[in-house]
C-alpha cells in the first residue's frame, strides 16, 4: 500500500525557515518524480515544486523560486522541501504527492495527508 | 501560461442525479493531459481521472471524463452521497507550472 507521510509543519515568523519532509513507502521510490502542492484553508491548489526520480530535474513555482528547495534521498524513501524567507503568503497547508512516472510532468496518483505551515508573528 | 476555468463555481444536485462538471483551458492541452481530482473536506485530493479520460484505480464506473483540446467535462453519472465533494482539473506534462482549476463544489440540493 503506498503511503506518504508528510512532517514538519509549524507556526513560524515571518522571514523564517522550515522543512517539510514526506516519508514514503510501498512503492519504488526512485523510479517516480515527487512533487508538492499547496494549499491556503478553503481555496485551490498550487503546484510548488518538483523533482524527477533522478533527482537531477528540480523545478519551481515563480511564486517559491529562489526559497525553497525540494531534494530527495532514496536511501530514506524521503522527499523534503526547504524554505526559507518565509512570508504569510506561504501559509498553507503542504501536500506531498507521488507522480506516475518518472519526470515531474506526470499527474498525481498518490497524496500524503499534508501538513500545516503558519506564517505569522 | 495556461489558464484553467471551472465554472460554475458550485453546482446543486440531489443524490441519484447526473452531474457534469466543465474545465476550460485558455489553450489547447495537448495529448489531453488533463486530471481530475477529488476532494473532500479535510482531506488530501484524490486522482480519479487522467489524460482526460481514464479512470485512476478504484475509481467508481459512475466517474467518467471527455473532452480535447480547450474543453473538458467530468461526468458523475449517478451521484451518490459520498460524491459531494470540490473536484479540480489540473493541466500536466511539458513544462512546469501544472496550473489547477479554481475548483468546482458539488452540494446536495
Amino acid at each position: 500500500d503506498v503511503q506518504l507521510l508528510e512532517s514538519g509543519g509549524g507556526l513560524v515568523q515571518p522571514g523564517g525557515s522550515l522543512r517539510l519532509s514526506c516519508r514514503t513507502s510501498g512503492f519504488t521510490f526512485s523510479s517516480y518524480a515527487m512533487t508538492w502542492v499547496r494549499q491556503i484553508p478553503g481555496k485551490g491548489l498550487e503546484w510548488v515544486s518538483g523533482i524527477s526520480s533522478s533527482g537531477s530535474g528540480k523545478y519551481y513555482a515563480d511564486s517559491v523560486k529562489g526559497r525553497l528547495t525540494i531534494s530527495r534521498d532514496s536511501s530514506t524513501n524521503t522527499v523534503y522541501l526547504q524554505m526559507k524567507r518565509l512570508t504569510v503568503e506561504d501559509s498553507a497547508t503542504y501536500y506531498c504527492a507521488k507522480t506516475a512516472g518518472a519526470m515531474v510532468y506526470y499527474y498525481m496518483d498518490v497524496w500524503g495527508k499534508g501538513t500545516t505551515v503558519t506564517v505569522s508573528s | 501560461e495556461v489558464v484553467l476555468t471551472q465554472s460554475p463555481g458550485t453546482l446543486s444536485f440531489s443524490p441519484g442525479e447526473k452531474a457534469t462538471l466543465s474545465c476550460r483551458a485558455s489553450q489547447s492541452v495537448s495529448s489531453n493531459f488533463l486530471a481530475w481530482y477529488q476532494q473532500k473536506p479535510g482531506q488530501a485530493p484524490r486522482l480519479l481521472i487522467y489524460d482526460a479520460s481514464s479512470r485512476a484505480a478504484d475509481v467508481p464506473e459512475r466517474f467518467s471524463g471527455s473532452g480535447s483540446g480547450t474543453d473538458f467535462t467530468l461526468t458523475i453519472s449517478r451521484l451518490e452521497p459520498d460524491d459531494f465533494a470540490v473536484y479540480f482539473c489540473q493541466r500536466y506534462g511539458h513544462s512546469p507550472p501544472y496550473i489547477f482549476g479554481q475548483g468546482t463544489k458539488l452540494e446536495i440540493k
